[in-house]
């Protein structure tokens, strides 16, 4: 079975810095392109991060550009999100999502973790 | 990356058919044939519908299906039932490991 649990959510002040990390199982995670995806309260899905296998490239929205880093170990079977100069606007839950094989489509999501930026 | 447009909301009763739209550019939905559809419940984590446009995940009812014209995509709701009341997202590629996703649109079974 594919599972992705992520964690290392939490309260953070404007400014603030936080590592999330998500940890995969029941797949080759070595395999598969893997992102990260938020949704504010209330909202939509907004794409955030993705990180290719084999040659680890990284992608970024917009948004979190120059503050976000995605990295993986994938001896540890992990993606990490490291989210530096947070914003008010980057309050949100984050999943963790694998990337079809195909690169097609996301097909598995974790649960996510809560985000909060606040003063 | 602006994101792809949707309908805020819209309904059916039982057994009737519902279409949703989701209305990109020539640099999302209409340059690549990577078109996904999420439904959501709330509170729950988001599920594969539809990818490729037209495909559907193994144990996705045949009820749903999909489509592309130019820039716009939709999902198509067969026999509604009432368990198909949920948000759904579209989603495209916008560029190389990048993706776009609707605003969403929450679909009301009546």
């Amino acid at each position: 079975e594919v599972l992705l649990v992520e964690s290392g959510g939490g309260l953070v002040k404007p400014g603030g810095s936080l590592g999330l990390s998500c940890t995969a199982s029941g797949f080759s995670f070595s395999a598969y392109n893997m992102n990260w995806v938020r949704q504010a309260p209330g909202k939509g899905l907004e794409w955030v991060s993705s990180m290719t296998r084999g040659t680890g490239k990284t992608y970024y929205a917009d948004s979190v550009k120059g503050r976000f880093t995605v990295s993986r170990d994938n001896a540890k079977n992990s993606l990490f999100l490291q989210m530096n100069s947070l914003r008010v606007d980057d309050t949100a839950l984050y999943f963790c999502a694998r990337e079809q094989i195909t690169g097609s489509a996301l097909d598995y999501w974790g649960q996510g973790t809560p985000v909060t930026v606040s003063s | 990356q602006s994101a792809l447009t949707q309908p805020r909301s819209v309904s059916g009763s039982p057994g009737q058919s519902v279409t949703i739209s989701c209305t990109g550019t020539s640099s999302d939905v209409g340059a690549y044939n990577y078109v996904s559809w999420y439904q959501q419940h709330p509170g729950k984590v988001p599920k594969l519908m539809i990818y490729d446009v037209t495909k559907r995940p193994s144990g996705v009812p045949d009820r749903f299906s999909g489509s592309k014209s130019g820039n716009t995509a939709s999902l198509t709701i067969s026999g509604l039932q009432a368990e198909d009341e949920a948000d759904y997202f579209c989603c495209s590629h916008a560029g190389t490991y990048t993706w776009v996703f609707g605003g969403g649109t929450k679909l009301t079974v009546l």
